[in-house]
């Protein structure tokens, strides 16, 4: 079946302008999660949708960031007022259960969205 | 404390070879999960392998292997027959279950990057 997909592949963008970075989970998967990958910081978690239930915001960065998952599908994540150390590759996962499956629930990736900031 | 540790930034082996990619954990959570997956430099994440905490038996999958040794808190990957297309970057992962709020999210390692030698 189809895997994780995510658009764009690439957005370059100016600082201070708003981008919206798009997720479409494994069918049937129910957890959704957004990672951040940068040279320096490495593979961060930033936030984590189950179901209906409300995210789990705890690894958002800052104000600026937010997301949403409409219909426990697709889910968009925003930055508002870009900066550069907003550049880096925004992973997009699911999972069939999330949290609650124990410790086995593989984790799926999307291809990412490489996100520069000028 | 870092959680999840891989020491290796880069590693060479040498095609048709075995390698073993090293990583460990430090959890105070009785039931974990273990991760590892390959990232090649299209960027997309790919899942290897799984281990369990409470596994019995070292997981394999294909070519790989993983070298669980729970009282060392270390979850190796062992990759036999290397082959050209195994140069990538390498990411050991885990996954706590019972730490309460972040229990869904992987911690990943720094990751490891690969280079078969034909």
């Amino acid at each position: 079946g189809a895997g994780v997909s995510q658009s764009p592949s690439n957005k370059v963008t100016e600082k201070g302008k708003d981008v919206e970075l798009r997720c479409d989970p494994i069918s049937g998967h129910t957890a959704l999660y957004w990672y951040r990958q940068s040279l320096g910081q490495g593979l961060e978690f930033l936030i984590y949708f189950q179901g209906n239930s409300a995210p789990d915001k705890s690894g958002l960065p800052s104000d600026r960031f937010s997301a949403e998952r409409t219909g426990g599908s697709v889910s968009t994540l925003t930055i508002q007022r870009t900066q550069q150390e907003d550049s880096a590759v925004y992973l997009c996962a699911s999972s069939l259960t999330g949290g609650l499956a124990g410790g086995r629930d593989t984790q799926y990736f999307g291809p990412g969205t490489r996100l520069t900031v000028l | 404390a870092q959680k999840i540790t891989q020491t290796q930034p880069g590693m060479f082996v040498q095609e048709k070879e075995a390698v073993t990619l090293d990583c460990t954990y430090d959890t105070s959570d009785p039931s974990y999960g273990l991760f590892w997956y390959k990232q090649p430099s299209s960027g997309e994440m790919i899942f290897l392998i799984y281990q369990g905490s409470y596994d019995q038996q070292n997981a394999t999958e294909g070519r790989y292997s993983l070298n669980f040794q729970k009282a060392r808190k270390s979850a190796n990957l062992v990759i036999s027959a290397s082959q050209l297309g195994d140069s990538a970057m390498y990411f050991c992962a885990m996954r706590e279950v019972y730490s309460g709020a972040g229990s869904y999210q992987l911690t990943f390692g720094k990751g490891t990057k690969l280079s078969v030698i034909p």
